[in-house]
């Protein structure tokens, strides 16, 4: 089992530009989560997703920023037009589809994204 | 919506000392409390839970314990080492059906030789 992938590990964008963070959920997990960490901060949740919907999206912005988990492939979290107050390290984790089990959330590596 | 605090921000101790890590919550409907490690620059992971029917749980040097009525929860590392330096984090979360953590802000843990 391969883990929760995330890629890139290190993303550099210019103001203005478009930011695309994908990952892939561990084998077997339906639910996909983000957070974003500033640095010296706590994680912050996003979005929580499951295939094809959007189950919970109250911590993410009102603008630029949407998320998505198609029926194949990774989540992906865009955030569109980024400035530099976006810079931060965004997670994702995943958890299995086990109703009435613990909510075990198993974290990615990380998009360390850098807004110039 | 959930509020959780932790508590020191940031806490040294000599190797083979005990470290103790408080977190409160404010959501009753919380029900599973994780605790995650980060090392510089990695993801977190989890180290220990619990769930809301059990009041303490341990796993070699590593203890949590929980208070539902006054809706505090701890961390408790024995022995500590220098592999234990790290940031951790507490989180809360209701469950039942799937649903977000929401973490506390974490402690940076120094143990010193």
């Amino acid at each position: 089992n391969a883990g929760v992938m995330q890629n890139p590990r290190h993303l550099v964008r210019r103001r203005g530009q478009e930011a695309r963070l994908r990952c892939s959920p561990m084998k077997g997990h339906s639910h996909v989560y983000w957070y974003r960490q500033l640095p010296e901060e706590g994680l912050k949740f996003m979005v929580y997703l499951q295939k094809e919907n959007i189950i919970d999206e109250s911590g993410m912005p009102k603008e630029r920023f949407s998320a998505e988990f198609p029926k194949e492939g990774p989540s992906i979290l865009r955030i569109q037009q980024v400035v530099r107050g976006d810079s931060a390290a965004y997670f994702c984790a995943s958890s299995p589809l086990l109703a009435g089990i613990k909510n075990i959330q198993y974290f990615g590596a990380g998009t360390r994204l850098s807004v110039l | 919506g959930e509020n959780v605090e932790q508590h020191p921000s940031t806490l040294s101790v000599q190797e083979g000392d005990s470290a103790v890590i408080k977190c409160t919550y404010s959501d009753s409907a919380s029900n599973y409390f994780p605790w995650y490690k980060q090392e510089l620059g990695k993801r977190p992971q989890l180290i220990i839970d619990i769930r809301s029917n059990v009041g303490e749980k341990k796993d070699q040097r590593i203890a949590v314990t929980l208070n539902k009525t006054a809706k505090h929860f701890s961390l408790h590392i024995t022995e500590t080492q220098p592999e234990d330096s790290a940031v951790y984090f507490c989180a809360a979360s209701p469950t039942g059906t799937a649903s977000k953590l929401t973490f506390g802000t974490g402690t940076r843990l120094q143990v010193t030789l």
